[in-house]
């Protein structure tokens, strides 16, 4: 699986936009890009995938730029509820089943 | 309701005395395995299973035996626990096997102390 940069924490406040921005420098051309979401003393939950350019749900959006290097998850108008450990994947089918390697996350505290 | 359930939630148990954390899933899903979780170190694979029968290690196998006899559950064993397992425990599952591509579902988790 590709390596991931992301911030260990971010703050925020009720209403506003939040950016959280993913590196993945090597990223190969089969790569997906995935994002969890994860409460505290909860399973994480999946939140968006893509694989270039822009993808939208309920939820959020997700932005990846021509060279998908980077990507980043927007969270629009984010209330308390959304205070949470966000996650970045990037990668196909894992090698030897081991799909899944969550890095540290990035926290993200919102604030009223 | 399609789901993944851990049981039992929480567990305070002592060393040494063997124990079953069970796992099932309800959305026929293929894959399933077992993760832990501690301060600093993320979400590590401890067992995977790709279908019945079908078990292979994770990351951070050592302590754990697993099984997977039917394909809906898939328990996860501590034959002799120790203070160091003590953790959070997160069952996942999902219905293929394409990796990050897959939505992974994860249970509710179970939290083990271990005196």
């Amino acid at each position: 699986l590709a390596k991931t940069t992301q911030p260990i924490s971010m703050d925020s406040y009720e209403g506003q936009e939040v950016n959280i921005t993913c590196s993945h420098n090597n990223i190969a051309t089969n790569d997906y890009i995935t994002w969890y979401q994860q409460f505290p003393s909860q399973g994480p939950r999946f939140i968006i995938q893509g694989y270039k350019t822009k993808v939208t749900n309920e939820v959020a959006s997700l932005f990846i730029p021509a060279d998908r290097k980077s990507s980043t998850l927007s969270l629009p108008r984010v209330s308390l509820s959304d205070t949470a450990v966000y996650y970045c994947l990037v990668g196909d089918v894992g090698n030897a089943g081991n799909m899944l390697t969550f890095g540290g996350g990035t926290r993200l505290m919102v604030k009223p | 309701e399609a789901q993944v359930t851990q049981n039992p939630r929480y567990l305070i148990t002592v060393t040494g005395k063997k124990l079953t954390v069970t796992c099932s899933q309800n959305m026929n899903h293929e894959y399933m395995s077992w993760y832990r979780q501690d301060p600093g170190l993320g979400l590590r694979q401890i067992y995977y299973s790709m279908n019945v029968e079908v078990t292979d290690k994770g990351d951070v196998p050592e302590g754990y035996k697993v099984s997977r006899k039917e394909k809906r559950n898939f328990p996860l064993i501590l034959e002799s626990p120790s203070p160091n397992q003590t953790s959070l425990y997160f069952c996942a599952s999902s219905l293929g096997l394409a990796g990050v591509r897959e939505t992974q579902y994860f249970g509710p988790g179970t939290r083990l102390l271990v005196l």
